[in-house]
């Protein structure tokens, strides 16, 4: 099984709709993070959480909003999706104290339409 | 604000070729930097971490160099081969988490 695991892997929406994605880790890892890609800006930070009760904003925080419901789980919710949020969303895993190396999931392709 | 750029974007090499990708960055008060690989439709896989105070890390085929004082380091993959074909990722961390260059793509011929 992945390490990091995403839900959904792929997700067509209405403009307006609330969407949630998950991620999941079974790495034991304390610090989690939400990327988004989008062709030519490469990979921007929405949210990151050093651990269940600590969440801080990262580059681009507006629209989104997150929760941190155990250490292994972080999710990345879209109050009122808007067609500039499609894009590629990414969760990933690090430890406190270790080598500060980042563990992607799979990713979620989200589209609003 | 750190920015990160790769260059070049995107290049094609013979399949043999010894090659090298650049990364560079802004603002030196970095702690790490590391390269990813990504291929196409999935997540990144971390190749290569170098600490601050370390000036490269090899991994087999893979060689990274860091100059923190000028901002730069560089990806030398040794003898290219057609699975060494993805986007190849340089992120730079600190006082925030990880600032990501735009990457560059790399095809390799057979």
């Amino acid at each position: 099984d992945a390490d990091v695991t995403q839900t959904p892997r792929n997700r067509i929406t209405k403009t307006g709709k609330r969407i949630m994605l998950e991620c999941s880790q079974t790495k034991g890892h304390d610090r989690m993070y939400w990327y988004r890609q989008d062709p030519g800006l490469g990979l921007r930070l929405i949210y990151y959480s050093f651990d269940v009760k600590d969440i801080n904003k990262g580059e681009i925080s507006d629209g989104y909003s997150v929760s941190r419901q155990a250490q292994a789980k972080f999710s990345l919710s879209l109050e009122s999706a808007i067609p500039n949020q499609t894009a590629l969303y990414f969760c990933a895993t690090s430890r406190t104290g270790g080598s500060d190396t980042q563990y992607f999931g799979p990713g979620t392709r989200l589209t609003v339409l | 604000k750190q920015e990160v750029t790769q260059i070049p974007a995107a290049l094609s090499v013979p399949e043999g070729e010894n090659l090298v990708l650049n990364c560079s960055f802004t603002d030196s008060a970095i702690y790490n930097l590391q390269w990813f690989r990504q291929d196409p439709g999935k997540g990144l896989t971390s190749l290569l971490l170098i600490q601050s105070s370390q000036r490269e890390q090899t991994s087999g085929r893979l060689n990274a160099s860091l100059d923190k004082s000028s901002g730069r380091s560089t990806l030398y993959i040794a003898a290219s081969q057609p699975g060494d074909s993805a986007t190849y990722l340089c992120a730079v961390r600190g006082n925030t988490p990880l600032v990501f260059g735009k990457g560059t793509r790399l095809s390799v011929i057979a």
